[in-house]
């Protein structure tokens, strides 16, 4: 069963700390990476892609993945209380094959 | 440029009628996905096209059907609404199948009653 898990949360920090959110996959041969921004009651906005190992920064973002570990992680820096939502963490594990999502954590940052 | 469209952005149906959920994207892409989320279980898949004129079956097909009418638009249809298939709705797009990144649609909310 090709999973990919997240903690629930809720994780919650205060304005201007970092947040530091996590994904574990099941499928060493995992290609793709992405992590997703949910405000309640609206749709998944897509906010990083990683495909190979290391750091990717965006801005306050970065993405990291360590393939060999099987996990992929997303910081928050200087975070916002307009940063608080759910993340979705999403794996493409083999090609051809269909993203599978994490539950998502929920975050919360306190002014 | 409007991204994914979603429409009815909210439906209530009784059991057993029928509905049509339509999707569009102005974003030129070949593949297109309808997933379901509900509380605790994440996002499903529920059919997908990865490419004009294909359909497949994701993880959770049973009472939908859908139509990739053209390169823009993607339906997903339930023929007889039940209870269990109260959820939001949401449409995606990409640009290849899988790997590349999926944009989503503002969503429907659907309860069947």
């Amino acid at each position: 069963q090709k999973e990919v898990e997240q903690n629930s949360g809720p994780l919650s920090v205060p304005e201007g700390a970092i947040a530091s959110l996590n994904c574990t996959y099941s499928d060493r041969v995992s290609q793709s990476f992405f992590w997703y921004r949910q405000y309640s009651g609206k749709s998944p906005e897509l906010i990083m892609s990683i495909y190979s190992n290391g750091d990717k920064e965006d801005g306050r973002f970065t993405a990291q993945l360590n393939k060999a570990s099987q996990y992929v992680s997303l910081l928050i820096r200087d975070s916002q209380p307009s940063d608080s939502a759910t993340y979705l963490c999403a794996v493409n594990m083999q090609a051809g094959t269909a993203l599978i999502f994490g539950k998502g954590t929920t975050l919360s940052v306190s002014s | 440029n409007a991204g994914v469209t979603q429409t009815p952005k909210f439906q209530v149906l009784k059991t057993g009628q029928s509905m049509t959920l339509q999707c569009a994207q102005d974003m030129n892409h070949n593949s297109m996905y309808w997933y379901r989320q509900d509380p605790g279980m994440g996002l499903r898949l529920i059919y997908y096209s990865a490419s004009e004129g294909t359909t497949d079956k994701g993880e959770v097909p049973n009472g939908y059907n859908v139509s990739r009418l053209n390169k823009r638009e993607f339906s997903l249809r339930l023929e007889s609404a039940a209870p269990s298939q109260t959820s939001v709705y949401f449409c995606a797009s990409s640009g290849q199948a899988w790997g590349d990144e999926q944009f989503f649609g503002p969503g429907t909310r659907l309860t069947v009653l």
